[in-house]
Protein backbone atom coordinates (compact mmCIF):
# COMPACT_ATOMS: atom_id res chain seq x y z
CA UNK A 1 0.00 0.00 0.00
CA UNK A 2 1.40 3.07 -0.69
CA UNK A 3 0.12 4.76 2.64
CA UNK A 4 -1.85 7.60 3.04
CA UNK A 5 -1.52 10.34 0.52
CA UNK A 6 -1.81 14.09 0.45
CA UNK A 7 -1.39 17.05 -1.90
CA UNK A 8 -0.64 19.18 -2.78
CA UNK A 9 2.77 18.83 -0.84
CA UNK A 10 3.16 23.20 -0.85
CA UNK A 11 0.70 25.57 -1.18
CA UNK A 12 1.23 29.47 -1.38
CA UNK A 13 -1.77 31.29 -1.37
CA UNK A 14 -2.74 34.83 -1.19
CA UNK A 15 -4.81 36.11 2.21
CA UNK A 16 -8.74 35.79 0.91
CA UNK A 17 -8.27 33.00 -1.63
CA UNK A 18 -9.73 29.37 -0.96
CA UNK A 19 -7.58 26.68 -0.43
CA UNK A 20 -8.55 23.09 -0.86
CA UNK A 21 -6.49 20.45 0.61
CA UNK A 22 -6.98 16.45 -0.45
CA UNK A 23 -6.14 13.01 1.26
CA UNK A 24 -6.35 9.79 0.28
CA UNK A 25 -6.40 7.40 3.40
CA UNK A 26 -4.82 3.60 3.33
CA UNK A 27 -7.28 1.56 2.08
CA UNK A 28 -9.59 -0.37 4.65
CA UNK A 29 -9.17 2.25 7.27
CA UNK A 30 -12.43 3.38 8.21
CA UNK A 31 -11.30 6.22 10.78
CA UNK A 32 -9.19 9.79 9.13
CA UNK A 33 -8.04 12.64 11.13
CA UNK A 34 -7.17 15.93 10.13
CA UNK A 35 -3.68 17.20 11.95
CA UNK A 36 -2.79 20.64 12.47
CA UNK A 37 0.99 21.72 12.62
CA UNK A 38 2.48 24.78 13.84
CA UNK A 39 5.76 25.54 16.19
CA UNK A 40 3.37 27.42 19.00
CA UNK A 41 0.46 24.93 19.13
CA UNK A 42 2.18 21.76 17.83
CA UNK A 43 0.04 18.65 16.71
CA UNK A 44 -3.61 20.00 16.96
CA UNK A 45 -6.34 17.53 16.10
CA UNK A 46 -9.12 19.43 13.38
CA UNK A 47 -11.64 16.98 13.14
CA UNK A 48 -12.10 13.20 12.80
CA UNK A 49 -14.31 10.84 10.58
CA UNK A 50 -15.81 7.10 11.19
CA UNK A 51 -17.06 5.21 7.78
CA UNK A 52 -17.03 8.84 6.19
CA UNK A 53 -19.28 10.60 8.90
CA UNK A 54 -17.21 13.78 11.02
CA UNK A 55 -17.69 12.34 14.36
CA UNK A 56 -15.46 15.36 16.13
CA UNK A 57 -14.72 18.99 14.68
CA UNK A 58 -14.38 20.71 17.88
CA UNK A 59 -11.59 21.04 16.85
CA UNK A 60 -12.06 23.05 13.62
CA UNK A 61 -10.98 26.63 14.19
CA UNK A 62 -13.24 28.75 13.03
CA UNK A 63 -16.54 28.36 10.01
CA UNK A 64 -13.82 29.30 8.06
CA UNK A 65 -12.46 25.86 8.14
CA UNK A 66 -14.69 22.93 6.19
CA UNK A 67 -14.10 19.28 5.72
CA UNK A 68 -15.95 16.64 3.69
CA UNK A 69 -15.12 12.99 3.10
CA UNK A 70 -17.88 12.32 0.12
CA UNK A 71 -16.26 8.53 0.00
CA UNK A 72 -13.65 6.05 2.23
CA UNK A 73 -11.41 6.70 -0.59
CA UNK A 74 -11.18 10.86 -0.26
CA UNK A 75 -11.41 13.44 2.07
CA UNK A 76 -10.61 17.32 2.16
CA UNK A 77 -10.13 20.29 3.56
CA UNK A 78 -11.17 23.79 3.06
CA UNK A 79 -10.40 26.95 4.18
CA UNK A 80 -12.38 29.94 2.54
CA UNK A 81 -11.27 32.97 3.13
CA UNK A 82 -7.71 31.79 3.78
CA UNK A 83 -5.69 34.11 6.70
CA UNK A 84 -1.98 34.56 7.51
CA UNK A 85 -2.61 32.67 10.64
CA UNK A 86 -3.40 29.51 8.92
CA UNK A 87 0.27 29.54 7.70
CA UNK A 88 0.85 25.48 8.44
CA UNK A 89 1.56 22.11 8.19
CA UNK A 90 -2.01 20.11 7.56
CA UNK A 91 -1.32 16.01 8.24
CA UNK A 92 -4.32 14.05 7.41
CA UNK A 93 -3.72 10.52 8.52
CA UNK A 94 -6.02 7.19 9.14
CA UNK A 95 -6.36 4.18 11.44
CA UNK A 96 -7.82 0.76 10.69
CA UNK A 97 -8.89 0.12 14.37
CA UNK A 98 -11.65 0.45 16.06
CA UNK A 99 -10.22 1.68 18.98
CA UNK A 100 -9.12 4.78 16.60
CA UNK A 101 -6.29 5.87 18.16
CA UNK A 102 -4.38 3.09 18.78
CA UNK A 103 -1.74 3.60 15.24
CA UNK A 104 -2.33 6.49 13.37
CA UNK A 105 -0.70 6.08 9.57
CA UNK A 106 0.40 9.98 8.61
CA UNK A 107 0.57 11.46 5.20
CA UNK A 108 3.67 13.68 4.65
CA UNK A 109 1.46 16.84 4.62
CA UNK A 110 0.66 19.93 3.22
CA UNK A 111 2.62 22.74 3.69
CA UNK A 112 0.55 26.14 3.58
CA UNK A 113 2.06 29.18 3.52
CA UNK A 114 -0.75 32.41 3.24
CA UNK A 115 0.64 35.34 2.36
CA UNK B 1 -7.11 21.77 29.23
CA UNK B 2 -6.39 18.81 28.79
CA UNK B 3 -1.75 19.08 28.36
CA UNK B 4 0.73 16.81 28.08
CA UNK B 5 3.98 18.89 28.51
CA UNK B 6 6.94 17.65 26.90
CA UNK B 7 10.57 18.25 27.19
CA UNK B 8 13.32 19.44 26.57
CA UNK B 9 12.21 21.22 23.31
CA UNK B 10 15.75 20.44 21.81
CA UNK B 11 18.32 17.12 22.54
CA UNK B 12 21.93 17.09 21.28
CA UNK B 13 23.07 13.56 22.14
CA UNK B 14 26.88 12.38 20.62
CA UNK B 15 26.47 8.82 18.90
CA UNK B 16 26.34 5.92 21.12
CA UNK B 17 25.18 8.18 23.96
CA UNK B 18 21.19 8.08 25.82
CA UNK B 19 18.83 10.20 24.54
CA UNK B 20 16.19 10.99 26.90
CA UNK B 21 12.80 12.47 26.37
CA UNK B 22 10.46 13.29 29.73
CA UNK B 23 6.60 13.60 29.57
CA UNK B 24 4.09 14.54 31.97
CA UNK B 25 0.11 14.80 32.13
CA UNK B 26 -2.20 15.22 34.60
CA UNK B 27 -5.55 13.45 33.14
CA UNK B 28 -5.62 10.44 35.42
CA UNK B 29 -7.98 9.35 32.65
CA UNK B 30 -5.29 9.08 29.97
CA UNK B 31 -5.35 5.07 29.51
CA UNK B 32 -2.32 5.15 26.59
CA UNK B 33 0.43 6.80 26.08
CA UNK B 34 2.30 6.09 22.42
CA UNK B 35 5.33 7.88 21.03
CA UNK B 36 5.79 9.37 17.66
CA UNK B 37 9.21 9.74 15.05
CA UNK B 38 8.81 12.47 12.98
CA UNK B 39 11.67 12.85 10.23
CA UNK B 40 11.41 15.75 8.12
CA UNK B 41 8.91 16.12 5.19
CA UNK B 42 7.26 13.44 6.61
CA UNK B 43 4.26 12.67 9.12
CA UNK B 44 4.99 11.45 12.38
CA UNK B 45 5.31 7.51 12.82
CA UNK B 46 4.23 5.29 15.64
CA UNK B 47 7.15 4.75 17.10
CA UNK B 48 6.28 2.35 20.63
CA UNK B 49 3.38 2.64 23.14
CA UNK B 50 2.75 1.83 26.51
CA UNK B 51 -0.38 1.17 28.73
CA UNK B 52 -0.43 2.50 32.31
CA UNK B 53 -0.48 -1.16 33.62
CA UNK B 54 3.20 -1.50 33.15
CA UNK B 55 5.86 0.51 34.09
CA UNK B 56 8.18 -0.44 31.21
CA UNK B 57 8.04 -1.39 27.94
CA UNK B 58 11.04 -1.97 25.44
CA UNK B 59 11.53 -2.47 21.72
CA UNK B 60 15.46 -2.82 20.65
CA UNK B 61 16.90 -0.08 21.71
CA UNK B 62 13.97 1.99 22.69
CA UNK B 63 12.27 2.17 26.39
CA UNK B 64 9.35 3.58 27.16
CA UNK B 65 8.86 4.14 31.43
CA UNK B 66 5.99 4.93 32.57
CA UNK B 67 5.53 6.20 36.55
CA UNK B 68 1.76 6.50 37.10
CA UNK B 69 2.06 7.90 40.53
CA UNK B 70 3.96 10.55 39.37
CA UNK B 71 1.67 11.06 35.83
CA UNK B 72 4.86 10.80 34.16
CA UNK B 73 6.57 8.83 31.15
CA UNK B 74 9.69 8.74 29.19
CA UNK B 75 11.48 7.60 26.04
CA UNK B 76 14.61 6.66 26.76
CA UNK B 77 17.27 5.80 23.57
CA UNK B 78 19.75 3.59 24.30
CA UNK B 79 23.21 3.42 22.17
CA UNK B 80 21.82 6.52 19.63
CA UNK B 81 22.50 6.64 16.10
CA UNK B 82 22.67 9.51 13.85
CA UNK B 83 19.56 8.09 12.07
CA UNK B 84 17.21 8.88 14.81
CA UNK B 85 18.08 12.70 14.48
CA UNK B 86 14.30 13.37 14.38
CA UNK B 87 11.77 15.05 16.07
CA UNK B 88 9.66 13.01 18.69
CA UNK B 89 6.52 13.34 20.35
CA UNK B 90 4.77 11.97 23.29
CA UNK B 91 1.01 11.40 23.03
CA UNK B 92 -1.82 10.53 25.64
CA UNK B 93 -5.67 9.28 25.23
CA UNK B 94 -8.35 9.57 27.29
CA UNK B 95 -10.13 5.99 27.86
CA UNK B 96 -13.63 6.91 27.54
CA UNK B 97 -14.05 7.48 23.76
CA UNK B 98 -15.39 10.08 21.78
CA UNK B 99 -13.58 13.28 22.35
CA UNK B 100 -12.22 12.32 25.37
CA UNK B 101 -10.48 9.37 23.53
CA UNK B 102 -8.53 11.97 21.35
CA UNK B 103 -4.98 11.58 21.36
CA UNK B 104 -3.41 14.50 23.07
CA UNK B 105 0.08 15.11 21.64
CA UNK B 106 3.07 17.08 23.39
CA UNK B 107 4.77 19.63 21.48
CA UNK B 108 8.14 17.66 20.66
CA UNK B 109 11.68 17.46 21.13
CA UNK B 110 13.68 17.50 18.20
CA UNK B 111 16.72 14.73 18.75
CA UNK B 112 20.04 15.85 17.26
CA UNK B 113 22.87 12.74 17.28
CA UNK B 114 26.35 13.81 16.56
CA UNK B 115 28.53 11.34 14.86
Amino acid sequence: DAGVIQSPRHEVTEMGQEVTLRCKPISGHDYLFWYRQTMMRGLELLIYFNNNVPIDDSGMPEDRFSAKMPNASFSTLKIQPSEPRDSAVYFCASSPFRDSNEKLFFGSGTQLSVL
Amino acid sequence: QQQVKQSPQSLIVQKGGISIINCAYENTAFDYFPWYQQFPGKGPALLIAIRPDVSEKKEGRFTISFNKSAKQFSLHIMDSQPGDSATYFCAARGRYGGSQGNLIFGKGTKLSVKP
